[in-house]
């Protein structure tokens, strides 16, 4: 799975649009980004997932850059319970692929 | 629905101690993965279970460790002779047949003394 590179932390303030950036320049064509979320003392999440179109849900939006070499989490409005670490992942779509995870962003939600 | 569970929450063994940490899968669920955690860091892959079988366990870290799943539901990891290095999370998650979303349990913090 290609490495993946994110910011080891950031604050935001409540209310506001959080933009968590992820850098995967080695991607392959037949890779995903995936983004699980961990919130203090609890198992990740999962929160989205692309292959190269925008993504959005309920949780976030996932804006791909069209070379897919980085991608951007987008917390729309973000709340006190958004803080958590943010990990970025890049994998294939494979039966059984494990998720390999990163050192993620530590973000702090602050009011 | 019930969630991925796991017992115990806390496990606080001595060193050279045997321990089982157990993992109760959503049910339906064909795939399982075990996971570990150490402080600070992102969980890292153990092995993989796709029904009874352990399709992947490259992430084993060596043979103290061994992971079963014998009805293709519970699984349970083994630790032999544990080491103090050995004290981490243990993360269990599990991902229905038509989803590649795995569902994460919230973990057993085991502690070697």
């Amino acid at each position: 799975d290609a490495k993946t590179t994110q910011p080891p932390s950031m604050d935001c303030a409540e209310g506001r649009a959080a933009n968590l950036p992820c850098n995967h320049s080695t991607i392959s064509g037949n890779e995903y980004v995936y983004w699980y979320r961990q919130i203090h003392s609890q198992g990740p999440q999962y929160i989205i997932h692309g292959l190269k179109n925008n993504e959005t849900n309920e949780m976030a939006s996932l804006i791909i850059t069209e070379d897919r070499k980085s991608s951007t989490l987008i917390l729309p409005h973000a709340t006190l319970r958004d803080t958590a670490v943010y990990y970025c992942i890049v994998r294939t779509k494979a039966a059984g692929n494990k998720l390999t995870f990163g050192g993620g962003t530590r973000v702090l939600v602050k009011p | 629905g019930a969630g991925v569970s796991q017992t115990p929450s806390n496990k606080v063994t001595e060193k050279g101690k045997y321990v089982e940490l157990r993992c109760d899968p959503i049910s339906g669920h064909t795939a399982l993965y075990w996971y570990r955690q150490s402080l600070g860091q992102g969980p890292e892959f153990l092995i993989y279970f796709q029904g009874t079988g352990a399709a992947d366990d490259s992430g084993l870290p060596n043979d103290r460790f061994f992971a079963v799943r014998p009805e293709g539901s519970v699984s349970t990891l083994k630790i032999q002779r544990t080491e103090r290095g050995d004290s981490a999370v243990y993360l269990c998650a599990s991902m229905g047949p038509n989803t590649d979303t795995q569902y994460f349990g919230p973990g057993t913090r085991l502690t070697v003394l």
